[in-house]
């Protein structure tokens, strides 16, 4: 059974750094493509990063460019985002979710199969 | 990177069918056939509904579909259940290797 579980959230003031995690098992790990989806407090999904199963390519949202890095450990089985600069507006629920199956240096598949439960992020004074 | 647009809300009986629409662009969902469909309970992660625009994953009932046409996708839901009121949100990939996702609809079962 395929486990996505994140940790590593909570309270941090505006200009602050946090980094969540995403512990995957039930799968093998270094062989998919890997995101972040956030979702502020009663407002839809929104795609922050990816990064593909040898982390040879990664891609982010505009709202997180340059703030914000994606980065995996597959010895690990670990998903990591490292969030700097943070925000009132980066407050929300983070989800790790599994993108496409990767092969020869291609992924196949742009959508999320698996999600974990999430881990609860406020940036506040 | 705009989001793509749904209705907020969409309504139906017990044992009805209802659609809901996603449109975007011609850099998303009208480029790729990468469009995604997600329902989420309250309190609860997303879950996969259809992706690449018709495809059901394992588990997910034959009562929901998806399509196409031009710049907008579509979700349908046949024979209504009181468990299908949940948000739902479309994704789809960008020709700039990205993600966009709708601004969700929400499902009354009435």
């Amino acid at each position: 059974e395929v486990q996505l579980v994140e940790s590593g959230g909570g309270l941090v003031k505006p200009g602050g750094s946090l980094r969540v995690s995403c512990a995957a098992s039930g799968f093998t790990f270094s062989s998919y493509s890997m995101n972040w989806v956030r979702q502020a407090p009663g407002k839809g999904l929104e795609w922050v990063s990816s990064i593909t199963s040898a982390g040879t390519y990664i891609y982010y949202a505009d709202s997180v460019k340059g703030r914000f890095t994606i980065s995996r450990d597959n010895a690990k089985n670990s998903l990591y985002l490292q969030m700097n600069s943070l925000r009132a507006e980066d407050t929300a629920v983070y989800y790790c979710a599994r993108g496409g199956y990767c092969s020869g240096g291609r992924c196949y598949g742009e959508h999320f199969d698996n999600w974990g439960q999430g881990t609860r992020v406020t940036v506040s004074s | 990177q705009s989001a793509l647009t749904q209705p907020a809300s969409v309504s139906g009986s017990p044992g009805q069918s209802i659609t809901i629409s996603c449109t975007g662009t011609s850099s998303d969902v009208g480029y790729y056939d990468f469009v995604s469909w997600y329902q989420q309970h309250p309190g609860k992660a997303p879950e996969l509904m259809i992706y690449d625009v018709t495809n059901r994953p394992s588990g997910v009932s034959n009562r929901f579909s998806g399509s196409k046409s031009g710049n907008t996708a579509s979700l349908a839901i046949s024979g209504l259940q009181a468990d299908d009121e949940a948000d739902y949100y479309c994704s789809s990939f960008t020709t700039s290797s990205t993600v966009v996702f709708g601004g969700g609809t929400k499902l009354t079962v009435l």
